[in-house]
């Protein structure tokens, strides 16, 4: 069955470094998303993706993220300065459809793994 | 702004027992759906329940949904150990976004 799949499982980085996380959604699939889950917390939204913009973001989601589709696999977070508040896991998911009069089936959005990201 | 929230916060139950888990929400939504998390992995998805049904089944999970009280359940029965996680209801509105709840850590007993 295909999957969504995440890089690294875990990374560590330093205050102010800037990293990437990257992802690699079902391939029929439209629409990317990124979630976090700060540990003990529940699962937050921060971006959706679709037709190579964004389409949604949260109040998360500010300057020092941002999300790229580089080729025709890939979607990458970036966080360009990382906080110490940026710890979590981070979730990428995908779907075939955002919604609207489709088959239940591509409302589901398909989660990856997760990438833990340690800030120090 | 909708928010799902879960009840209980933890359940302990002895493996052959079912498992209900409550989910309420706060504004109109197009579907719901429960997600599965074990420890320290990534979600699983369960189930999906539309805004114009009431009932759902999968295999031991039934899932039902209550708009005008803005309420689910999911129930499920039969409970073994490897059903041991964290679960979530995530509602969607429109827009593509999932909004999930804290979740309800099952903890079934051999």
């Amino acid at each position: 069955e295909p999957e969504v799949t995440q890089t690294p499982s875990h990374q560590v980085t330093q205050m102010g470094q800037e990293v990437i996380l990257r992802c690699v959604p079902i391939s029929n699939h439209l629409y990317f998303y990124w979630y976090r889950q700060i540990l003990g917390q529940k699962v937050e939204f921060l971006v959706s993706f679709y037709n190579n913009e964004i389409s949604e973001k949260s109040e998360i989601f500010d300057d020092q993220f941002s999300v790229e589709r580089p080729d025709g696999s890939n979607f990458t977070l970036k966080i360009r300065s990382t906080k110490l508040e940026d710890s979590a896991m981070y979730f990428c998911a995908s779907s075939e459809s955002g919604g609207g009069g489709l088959p239940r089936s591509s409302y589901e959005q398909y989660f990856g793994p997760g990438t833990r990201l340690t800030v120090t | 702004s909708q928010q799902g929230e879960e009840d209980p916060q933890a359940l302990s139950i002895q493996e052959g027992e079912n498992a209900t888990m409550n989910c309420s929400y706060k504004t109109s939504i197009n579907n719901l759906q429960w997600y599965r998390q074990n420890s320290g992995r990534g979600l699983v998805h369960l189930i999906l329940i539309r805004s114009n049904e009431r009932e759902k089944h999968s295999g031991r999970l039934r899932v039902t949904l209550d708009t005008s009280k803005k309420s689910s359940s999911l129930l499920i029965t039969a409970s073994r150990a490897a059903d041991t996680a964290s679960y979530f209801c995530a509602t969607k509105r429109g827009a593509q976004k999932l909004v999930f709840g804290q979740g309800t850590r099952l903890t079934i007993n051999p």
